[in-house]
């Protein structure tokens, strides 16, 4: 079956702590996996993909194939990084993508 | 570019009635995709459709629900006799081609409320 996961439905942090948003997926084949974020009132926006192996805003996330993982990590977070956060896969060859449930992330002064 | 435009932004049917969801997509995309958000829950994908064309309608629930991208106009969603459990917020993306590679960009969604 395909799926995503994201255990954690809140992450609070203080401003300049570490962050790690944890994402597991489930998919038998090479899915491309994206993070998506929400900023309150704001649309939903790609964040990264695997594929670009980019950092955006100060975020990175690895693919571990092993693990089955995309976490996405920032090593100091910002007060402007509180949001919503989804994680998704697309399988090769379609078009549509597979989200999990989110994780809000709360950066306090 | 005012990016995917969705309308209405709030909707409110009773049980029974018909809903109609629009969705314009971003100038010169011309792939429209719809998905569907309980609550508590993320996103989930409902259809697929190029310009006169559904390409993947496998998340579409049989009975009720339909959907067209006409050559001319907005994509429409069309939910028919809506029950409770269609109570929901559904987002529109749109991209400018087939393809994981190509960026999907959201529309604000529409929230449908049945009473």
């Amino acid at each position: 079956a395909q799926r995503v996961t994201q255990p954690e439905k809140l992450l609070s942090v203080f401003k300049g702590a570490p962050v790690e948003l944890k994402c597991n997926y489930s998919y038998s084949g090479s899915p491309e996996l994206f993070w998506y974020v929400q900023y309150s009132r704001q649309r939903l926006q790609l964040l990264l993909r695997h594929i670009s192996r980019e950092s955006i805003k100060g975020f990175t996330a690895d693919l571990n194939k092993g693990e089955t993982s995309f976490h996405l990590k920032k090593p100091f977070a910002q007060e402007e990084d509180s949001a919503m956060y989804y994680c998704a896969l697309s399988g090769l060859g379609t078009d549509k993508l597979i989200f999990g449930t989110g994780t809000r992330l709360q950066v306090f002064p | 570019n005012a990016g995917v435009m969705q309308n209405p932004r709030h909707l409110v049917r009773r049980r029974g009635q018909e809903a109609r969801l629009r969705c314009s997509p971003m100038k010169g995309h011309s792939h429209v995709y719809w998905y569907r958000q309980l609550p508590e829950e993320g996103l989930k994908f409902m259809v697929y459709l190029q310009k006169e064309n559904i390409i993947d309608e496998s998340g579409m629930p049989k009975e009720r629900f339909s959907a067209e991208f006409p050559k001319e106009g907005p994509s429409i969603l069309r939910i028919q006799q809506v029950v409770r459990g269609d109570s929901a917020a559904y987002f529109c993306a749109s991209s400018p081609s087939s393809g994981s590679r190509y960026e999907q960009y959201f529309g604000p969604g529409t929230r449908l409320t049945v009473t």
